[in-house]
């Protein structure tokens, strides 16, 4: 079936540098996919819609100058956490679709942010 | 935008009870519905989705049911083992707008041995 992958699966950054966490769609073209948070014992919060070749949709509260987003190719999206700080911690992860108005949802594997 | 309101957060049940649980959405135009159940520190899994025109599925222990008028859909385990526990979300989503999902808060599932 479709695979959604994420990397890296776990990362620990100091306090002021940035991040990126990747999201790749390996045997599909994705245009759209989806970046989402999840704070422990809390639910996924959508933070954005990345859309390709053109700039990334935030949800109301996410600051999109914090949390950048590319999406230069159909299998590749990209969020990077600016400037992090501690609160930043949280699980990333991010889904696709194959085209279609039937096709499943996939989730990458989620990426944890530590911020020290 | 859409809301979505999951109950209980927390269930505990007997191995072999069922268990229910229970989701409303506020969208009239949502019209997917999908369940997820994920362990700690992974991605959700599908376990279970219905469509807006289907009031009801069902997958060997598992199904679902879907009230359009009342907006609100539930998932029911049926026989629990041990291994049903995890956290279980539902979620919707209106196609037009893609594939972007609104979740549940989650409820934790526990069944005792």
């Amino acid at each position: 079936g479709a695979v959604v992958s994420q990397h890296p699966s776990r990362v620990i950054c100091k306090s002021g540098t940035s991040v990126k966490i990747e999201c790749r769609s390996l045997d599909f073209q994705a245009t759209t996919m989806f970046w989402y948070r999840q704070f422990p014992k809390q639910s996924l919060m959508l933070m954005a819609t990345s859309n390709e070749g053109s700039k990334a949709t935030y949800e109301q509260g996410v600051e999109k100058d914090k949390f950048l987003i590319n999406h230069a190719s159909l299998t590749l999206s990209t969020l990077t956490v600016t400037s992090a700080h501690p609160e930043d911690s949280s699980f990333y992860i991010c889904s696709a679709a194959p085209g279609g108005r039937r096709n499943t949802i996939y989730f990458g594997e989620g990426s944890w942010l530590t911020v020290v | 935008g859409e809301n979505v309101e999951q109950h209980p957060s927390t269930l505990s049940v007997q191995e072999g009870d069922s268990a229910v649980i229970k989701c409303t959405y506020s969208d009239s135009a949502s019209n997917y519905f999908p369940w997820y159940k994920q362990e700690l520190g992974k991605r959700p899994q599908l376990i279970i989705d219905i469509r807006s025109n289907v009031g009801e599925k069902k997958d060997q222990r598992i199904a679902v049911t879907l009230n359009k008028t009342a907006k609100h859909f539930s998932l029911h385990i049926t026989e629990t083992q041990p291994e049903d526990s995890a956290v279980y979300f539902c979620a919707a989503s209106e196609k037009s707008s893609g594939d972007k999902l609104t979740f549940g808060t989650g409820t934790r599932l526990a069944v005792r041995p």
